[in-house]
C-alpha cells in the first residue's frame, strides 16, 4: 500500500519557471512532511519540512504548500535553475519517536536554459 | 549540518559472495539508522530500522538472514549483504536520526552495488 503518492512523474520548465510537486498521503498519523532532492547517483538530502500545524512554509526559493483536511501537501520551486535539475521526493512520517520516513515516488525536473 | 558516510560508494562482486557496507555519523550519535533499497528511477524503499545495541526491525519482504545489520556503536551500522545475487545489484542508503525527536533524517552519499 503506497501511503504517500506523488505527480507528476516527470516535469519540464523553462528556466524561471515555478514548478508544482504534489503529494498525497493516507496515513493521518504522519507529522512530519519533508521533501529531499536527490541528484544522480547521490543520497537524497533535506530541502525543506512541514509540520502539519501550518500552511505554508518559505526556505529561500523554495515553499512548501499544507492542505491538512484534503491531506496533501506540494512543493512550489520559484524562479528555477539549471541547478534544479534533479530527482524531488516528498516524504512523511510520525515525527517523534525515531520513525522511518515513507517516501512518495519521485517527480524527475529538468529545467531547461 | 549533520554529517552521513557510507562506504563503499560503489562494489562489484561475483554472485555469491558477501558485500558489507558501511554507513557512519561523522558528527553526531545516532541511536536510529535505517537502511534504504533504491532502484534505478524508482523511489527509496525501507529495508529495516537498526537501532543502536538491538536487533534490527526488518520490514515486510525483506530477508533478515540475507541482510545481515549490525549497530555496534552509536556512530556505526553495517549492512551485509550475504551471497550475493545480480537481483541484489541496487543502491543502498541509510540514514540516520539524531535524536531530537523532530523527524529529521540524514542520509548518506549511498553505496552503488553491483553483482556479477
Amino acid at each position: 500500500q503506497q501511503q504517500v503518492k506523488q505527480s507528476p512523474q516527470s516535469l519540464i520548465v523553462q528556466k524561471g519557471g515555478i514548478p508544482i510537486i504534489n503529494c498525497a498521503y493516507e496515513n493521518t498519523a504522519f507529522d512530519y512532511f519533508p521533501w529531499y532532492q536527490q541528484f544522480p547517483g547521490k543520497g537524497p538530502a533535506l530541502l525543506i519540512a512541514i509540520r502539519p500545524d501550518v500552511s505554508e512554509k518559505k526556505e529561500g526559493r523554495f515553499t512548501i504548500s499544507f492542505n491538512k483536511s484534503a491531506k496533501q501537501f506540494s512543493l512550489h520551486i520559484m524562479d528555477s535553475q539549471p541547478g534544479d535539475s534533479a530527482t524531488y521526493f516528498c516524504a512523511a512520517s510520525i515525527g517523534s519517536g525515531r520513525r522511518a520516513l515513507t517516501f512518495g515516488s519521485g517527480t524527475r525536473l529538468q529545467v531547461q536554459p | 549540518g549533520a554529517v552521513v558516510s557510507q562506504h563503499p560508494s560503489w562494489v562489484i562482486c561475483k554472485s555469491g559472495t558477501s558485500v558489507k557496507i558501511e554507513c557512519r555519523s561523522l558528527d553526531f550519535q545516532a541511536t536510529t539508522m535505517f537502511w534504504y533499497r533504491q532502484f534505478p528511477k524508482q523511489s527509496l524503499m525501507l529495508m529495516a530500522t537498526s537501532n543502536e545495541g538491538s536487533k534490527a526491525t526488518y520490514e515486510q519482504g525483506v530477508e533478515k538472514d540475507k541482510f545481515l545489520i549490525n549497530h555496534a556503536s552509536l556512530t556505526l551500522s553495517t549492512l551485509t549483504v550475504t551471497s550475493a545475487h545480480p537481483e541484489d545489484s541496487s543502491f543502498y542508503i541509510c540514514s540516520a536520526d539524531r535524536g531530537f525527536n523532530t523527524g529529521e533524517l540524514f542520509f548518506g552519499e549511498g553505496s552503488r552495488l553491483t553483482v556479477l
